[in-house]
């Protein structure tokens, strides 16, 4: 069965301190689809990321950072040099199969992000 | 480009009551899901419709359903309305089989 974990339910940290966030999935399927996703306080889910099965290159954007290993089933995200606008709750999802399956993603807990000043 | 809007943003109902949340998707955009969102479960995929056909649906009773119209636009109902159904309902479109979804701001559902 699919399922995504994040471990830490909350994480607080004082600005310009680097921080990664924990996710990790279970799937049978060899093709599926990992994402980030961002939900401030406004309550809008943010897209940041998908990556898929066959891409295990890591990607950087900014001050964002994505570490992709399948060897441990892992899809961490790391702020560096976290700011107070990046608190938020931060979600890890999951879609199995091929494209047309991304319209339904399971979803992780969620980590909420507080970074002070 | 506008978003995928969701209409009302806050509703209170009473338990046995029902209730239609509304979405319009980004504009071109053919597939809308639905999600809930709760403090005990999460976020939970309701149901995903594509050129006016449900292609998807998550483990919810048949008290939750959806449509899409021709232009894209989603409305989701909710008969009989139960205290736990309190939640955030969110909408999400996307533009291709291959684009990931984007969301909207969400409608707060209270039951009383």
């Amino acid at each position: 069965a699919q399922k995504v974990t994040q471990a830490q339910t909350e994480i607080s940290v004082v600005e310009k301190e680097d921080v990664t966030l924990d996710c990790v999935y279970e799937t049978r399927d060899t093709t599926y689809y990992l994402f980030w996703y961002k939900q401030p306080p406004s309550g809008e889910l943010v897209f940041l990321i998908r990556r898929n099965s066959f891409d295990e290159q890591n990607e950087i954007s900014g001050r964002y950072s994505w570490n992709f290993q399948k060897s441990t089933s892992s899809f961490n995200f790391t702020i560096t040099a976290s700011q107070v606008v990046d608190s938020a709750v931060y979600f890890c999802a999951l879609s199995e199969g091929y494209g047309g399956s991304q319209g339904n993603l399971i979803f992780g807990k969620g980590t909420k992000l507080s970074v002070k000043p | 480009k506008a978003g995928v809007t969701q209409t009302p943003r806050y509703l209170i109902k009473t338990r046995g009551q029902q209730v239609t949340l509304s979405c319009s998707p980004i504009s071109g955009h053919r597939s809308v899901s639905w999600y809930q969102q709760t403090p005990g479960q999460g976020l939970q995929f309701l149901f995903e419709y594509f050129s006016e056909t449900q292609r998807n649906k998550g483990n919810f009773p048949g008290r939750f359903s959806g449509r899409q119209f021709s232009n894209s636009r989603s409305e989701m109902n909710v008969s009989t309305l139960e205290l736990g159904d309190s939640a955030l309902y969110l909408c999400a479109s996307r533009g291709t089989e291959n684009s990931p979804l984007h969301f909207g701001n969400g409608t707060r559902l209270t039951v009383t």
